[in-house]
């Protein structure tokens, strides 16, 4: 198993550029949850989408931020526009949906630069 | 949501048993406590997980006491590879009426010769 992947594993682009972070979950997850983690702030749930649709979304810090999950093996998570505050690691997780709270599996991670 | 409150650092040698307390006094009902492992420039990995009593597997042992508001992570006869952050996590993540799940602050382990 290829583990959760993400992509890409650096991004430094500038203020006000659109970014878009991916992310492949594992096979036959159901879950999968965008964390954000900075040193201020520690890793923050994001968002997490159950069979692909968003169950929570009270995490994303702002209108600028959107996820989407178009089927079971790919997701996106875009920041458009991007500002220096939003310089962070980005991590992917997946998890298989058993009615109760599973182990999460998390992905390499995208550190972001915003200039 | 459910807070967690864990020390900041710990020290310890090589063999030595390490245990890690965190505090969940606002814990629900259909909460689980996981613990979590971090190393630099990885994602956390998953170390355990419990809803009460104790849980041991191959690498740990959870204990939760009864009344749920606090649990250890033993850690026996720890490495130099043991050096991490230790995420204590509350939640019941999908089903509803109990907290989402949050990591912490985490807990530092350092593992010395």
């Amino acid at each position: 198993d290829a583990g959760v992947i993400q992509s890409p594993r650096h991004e430094v682009t500038e203020m006000g550029q659109e970014v878009t972070l991916r992310c492949k979950p594992i096979s036959g997850h159901n879950s999968l949850f965008w964390y954000r983690q900075t040193m201020m702030r520690g890793l923050e749930l994001l968002i997490y989408f159950n069979n692909n649709v968003p169950i929570d979304d009270s995490g994303m810090p702002e209108d600028r931020f959107s996820a989407k999950m178009p089927n079971a093996s790919f997701s996106t998570l875009k920041i458009q526009p991007s500002e220096p505050r939003d310089s962070a690691v980005y991590f992917c997780a997946s998890s298989r949906r058993t009615g109760e709270v599973g182990e999460q599996y998390f992905g390499p991670g995208t550190r972001l630069t915003v200039t | 949501l459910a807070k967690t409150t864990q020390p900041i650092s710990m020290d310890s040698y090589e063999g030595q048993e390490v245990n890690i307390t965190c505090s969940h006094n606002n814990i629900a009902t259909n909460d689980y406590i996981t613990w979590y492992q971090q190393f630099p420039s990885q994602g956390p990995r998953f170390i355990i997980q419990g809803y009460k009593t104790k849980v041991t597997n191959e690498v740990a042992s959870l204990f939760i006491p009864a009344d749920r508001k606090s649990s250890t992570l033993s850690l026996p006869r720890v490495s130099l590879s043991d050096t991490a952050v230790y995420y204590c996590l509350v939640g019941d993540g999908f089903t509803g009426g109990g907290n989402k799940l949050t990591f912490g602050t985490g807990t530092q382990l350092k593992v010395e010769l």
